[in-house]
């Protein structure tokens, strides 16, 4: 049972450095999200899609940008990384906006940016 | 827009004994609430909601959280907490009738449990 696959794991980029995450469901959701975690500040939303070839602006979208080109594959990317972007990020994904017992995390990458 | 606070950061407790993780919210319209748990190293899971009908919810490993409207709380309980418990505990809210920009969520909870 796959249900939300994050790639990588785990990073460690240099600043100034670009990278993408790539967020894989197959549960034939909607809706995806990315959100990022830091200590103390819970989890903050990046930016969402509602479907394939749309996507939104969150809570933080500055120096992330993202692509939905497959319905199963929602991409986060860092054009050039800074050591303020070093955070634990999760992708969801939910069948629709007003499914949300029916939101399913992923299990995180932990990214570095030195 | 909605918010959520979650007062405590960490809230230790001994092994069998009880515990509460508050959480209340802010909103201008009704509300569906969540809590969710995250082991170390893993993803968020859905522990329970409160969607409508009965204020009192409970989940399938002995938590219950109780929807107090007047309060704004949706406050997190278990009678008797084991070491497996320990994890963080997040609080989320959103507004009826759902949203595309998803659930926010509170700061978190980090429940210690001490043998």
């Amino acid at each position: 049972n796959a249900g939300v696959t994050q790639t990588p794991k785990f990073r460690v980029l240099k600043t100034g450095q670009s990278m993408t995450l790539l967020c894989a469901q197959d549960m034939n959701h909607e809706y995806m999200y990315w959100y990022r975690q830091d200590p103390g500040m819970g989890l903050r939303l990046i930016h969402y899609s509602v479907g394939e070839g749309t996507t939104a602006k969150g809570e933080v979208p500055d120096g992330y940008n993202v692509s939905r080109l497959k319905k199963q594959n929602f991409l986060l990317g860092l054009e050039s990384a800074a050591p303020s972007q070093t955070s634990v990020y999760f992708c969801a994904s939910s069948p629709s906006g007003q499914e949300y017992e029916k939101l399913f995390f992923g299990s995180g990458t932990q990214l570095s940016v030195l | 827009a909605q918010s959520v606070t979650q007062l405590d950061s960490q809230v230790p407790v001994f092994e069998e004994a009880p515990v509460e993780l508050r959480c209340n919210y802010s909103s201008s319209v009704s509300v569906y609430l969540f809590w969710y748990v995250q082991y170390p190293n893993q993803g968020l899971q859905l522990l329970l909601k409160y969607l409508s009908g009965s204020t009192l919810v409970e989940s399938i490993n002995g938590f219950e959280a109780e929807f107090n409207k007047s309060q704004t709380s949706f406050h997190l309980r278990k009678p008797s907490v084991h070491i497996s418990d320990t994890a963080e505990y997040f609080c989320a809210v959103t507004n009826l009738g759902g949203g595309a920009d998803g659930l926010t969520f509170g700061k978190g909870t980090h429940l210690i449990i001490q043998p």
